[in-house]
């Protein structure tokens, strides 16, 4: 099966701080994406990324940033963490475009 | 772009029911239609997917059926269980979503409660 791995389930930042989000993933997929979750939004895309050292804004880029230097790791940056980031992020990917999506559990990020 | 809705938001059924989730979709070109089932402090896992050259697919007790000339597409529970109680996702690909060629676009969710 597919493993996504977030490092951490739980991380509660200040304002202002540059927050570091890991994923990783064990397929070798090419696509790697993530989403933040809010209650009646459902999941949005922050950026996505189709190769190694490649990415692309998804619908709500603004705040964050990405890096992906390896193929299973995908990072994304709070360049400087707001309130109103305080969400549940998830983090996927998939083998190739149009293909299902694999998710790991989240993170949940509290900004105060 | 594509635009995904889905109704209801929230479902309730007594143990043993039917449920039905159902979605539409905006981009004709859409051609992969995945559902996700989410269970609390998890990520969502991709339970059954359906794309456009089929009308029709099962899985035990899950079907999804997809009608493309509405655009609409359907997820079918027969015999619910309580462990069916979670937060479900559809989605659909787009391949004509500009740079974002073949990303998932998410319906915002349907909470089924399923009653014992």
């Amino acid at each position: 099966d597919v493993k996504v791995t977030q490092s951490s389930r739980y991380l509660v930042k200040r304002t202002g701080e540059k927050v570091f989000l890991e994923c990783v993933q064990d397929m070798d997929h090419e696509n790697m994406f993530w989403y933040r979750q809010d209650p009646g939004l459902g999941l949005r895309l922050i950026y996505f990324s189709y190769d190694v050292k490649m990415k692309e804004k998804g619908d709500i880029p603004e705040g964050y940033s990405v890096s992906r230097e390896k193929k299973e790791r995908f990072s994304l940056i709070l360049e400087s963490a707001s309130t109103n980031q305080t969400s549940m992020y998830l983090c996927a990917s998939s083998s190739h475009r149009g293909q299902p999506q694999h998710f790991g559990d989240g993170t949940r990020l509290s900004i105060l | 772009g594509e635009n995904v809705e889905q109704h209801p938001s929230t479902l309730s059924v007594q143990e043993g029911d039917s449920a039905v989730i159902k979605c539409t979709y905006s981009d004709s070109a859409s051609n992969y239609f995945p559902w996700y089932k989410q269970e609390l402090g998890k990520g969502p896992q991709l339970i059954i997917d359906i794309r456009s050259n089929v009308g029709e697919k099962k899985d035990q007790r899950i079907a999804v059926t997809l009608n493309k000339t509405a655009k609409h597409f359907s997820l079918h529970i027969t015999e619910t269980q309580p462990e069916d109680s979670a937060v479900y996702f559809c989605a659909a690909s787009s391949m004509n979503y500009g740079g974002s060629q073949g990303n998932l676009i998410f319906g915002k969710g349907t909470k089924l409660s399923v009653k014992p």
